[in-house]
């Protein structure tokens, strides 16, 4: 089954405590992107990759790292998270980098205390 | 820059009633449009898309979008909805020559009532 994956689905941490929230897609696309959705805001793109050991800044990518060294693969890094990082999270594929909608993975709640 | 506006954030309605989500868009170039939508505790699924031809694209579950472009809109619509379709549904826009990046609106939450 054609799918994005994320994990985990839910996590509960602490300020401070960096934490990794890997995104890995079958569908061998080149194109992966991270986004947080929060009330009243949609959804904002945090980084994204165009392919391996590609990637750049999308609108809201401070306090965020990310790697691309597998096609398949997109971890999201939280260094030294933060109570404003406390979000959703969806991670999102797609073909090409043209014209082609995105496929969302399933979502991580975060909260940070 | 490209921007999203839903005009509004929830809508409550009737089973069986007709249902429209307003979407405009701000952009001074071509751009491609999409609705989403959320159900409760998923991520989200492509509801429809335009991209070239007909304003009028036909999407799953019977929606339907419209798009003007001179109003700049791509209002949802479906003309009978169901309890199932209770959801959060958000309008995208992208613009070909920035390549893949979707800009979301806010969301519009639809709550369908018996």
């Amino acid at each position: 089954e054609a799918q994005v994956t994320q994990n985990p689905r839910y996590l509960i941490t602490v300020t401070g405590k960096k934490l990794t929230v890997t995104c890995s897609q079958n569908m061998n696309h080149e194109y992966m992107s991270w986004y947080r959705q929060d009330p009243g805001l949609g959804l904002r793109q945090i980084y994204y990759s165009m392919n391996v050991e590609v990637t750049d800044k999308g609108d809201v990518p401070e306090g965020y790292k990310v790697s691309r060294k597998e096609k398949r693969n997109f971890p999201l890094i939280l260094e030294s998270p933060s109570p404003n990082q406390t979000s959703l999270y969806f991670c999102a594929s797609s073909p090409t980098r043209l014209r082609n909608e995105q496929f969302f993975g399933p979502g991580t709640r975060l909260t940070v205390l | 820059a490209q921007s999203v506006t839903q005009l509004d954030s929830q809508v409550p309605v009737f089973e069986e009633a007709p249902v429209e989500l307003r979407c405009n868009y701000s952009s001074s170039v071509s751009v491609y449009l999409f609705w989403y939508v959320q159900y409760p505790n998923q991520g989200l699924q492509l509801l429809l898309k335009y991209l070239s031809g007909s304003t009028l694209v036909k999407g799953i579950n019977g929606f339907e979008a419209e798009f003007n472009k001179s109003q700049t809109s791509f209002h949802l619509r479906k003309p009978s909805v169901h309890i199932s379709d209770t959801a959060e549904y958000f309008c995208a826009v992208s613009e070909p020559a920035a390549g893949n990046k979707l800009t979301f609106g806010g969301g519009t939450r639809v709550l369908v009532k018996p």
